[in-house]
């Protein structure tokens, strides 16, 4: 059973600061693995999708890198800004399901 | 090209009561998907459906919740005689297939935020 852990659980940056939110996973054999924002109440923002053949996905500031042997993906945000303040969550795909397993999620925080 | 629509947004219920949810998906996405988000915890699967056939239903509960996609119409995820342990967010999800030679990107909704009385 795919388990998908996020480090970490909640993060407060000053405004400006470099940061990276951590996802790993127990099974390598992913589809893909994506990652999204979630604001409070709101649904979920689709930020970047790494198929498994890919290394990493850059989009603005915004770059998510995979590594399928370990079992980790990271996301990393360039200069931080008050409107990144979301809770980032990680989801990947099996190779043999359907579904996205979504980790915890990290709540990030980035002070004016 | 509008995105994933999900209603109603906020839905209150009591107890014992029939709570249904509605998800049309992206333009041209036969494929749906529905989760559960309880308070304070991750997104769970409940069921995958492509019009008129449920795929995968292994994170459904077994009583009292149903899910259908119609020929015609939005996808409904139904829950008969809530409880007040149903109260959370239940967002749904769209993607293109054949999974094949697509991204399997999925896109999601803003979700339906349950209150259960």
């Amino acid at each position: 059973k795919q388990e998908v852990t996020q480090i970490p659980a909640a993060l407060s940056v000053p405004e400006g600061e470099n940061l990276v939110l951590n996802c790993s996973f127990t099974d390598s054999a992913i589809y893909n693995l994506q990652w999204f924002r979630q604001d409070p109440g709101k649904g979920l923002t689709s930020l970047l999708l790494i198929q498994s053949s890919q290394r990493e996905q850059t989009s603005g500031r915004l770059n998510a890198s995979l590594d399928k042997s370990s079992g980790r993906s990271t996301l990393y945000i360039a200069a931080s800004q008050p409107g990144d303040s979301a809770t980032y969550l990680c989801a990947v795909i099996n190779n043999a399901g359907n579904m996205l397993t979504f980790g915890g999620g990290t709540r990030l925080m980035v002070k004016p | 090209n509008a995105g994933v629509m999900q209603n109603p947004r906020h839905l209150v219920r009591r107890r014992g009561q029939e709570a249904r949810l509605r998800c049309s998906p992206m333009k041209g996405h036969s494929h749906v998907y529905w989760y559960r988000q309880l308070p304070e915890e991750g997104l769970k699967f409940m069921v995958y459906l492509q019009k008129e056939n449920i795929i995968d239903e292994s994170g459904m509960p077994k009583e009292r919740f149903s899910a259908e996609f119609p020929k015609e119409g939005p996808s409904i995820l139904r829950i008969q005689q809530v409880v007040r342990g149903d109260s959370a967010a239940y967002f749904c999800a769209s993607s293109l297939l054949p999974r094949t030679g697509n991204t399997g990107e999925l896109f999601f909704g803003e979700g339906s935020r349950l209150t259960v009385l």
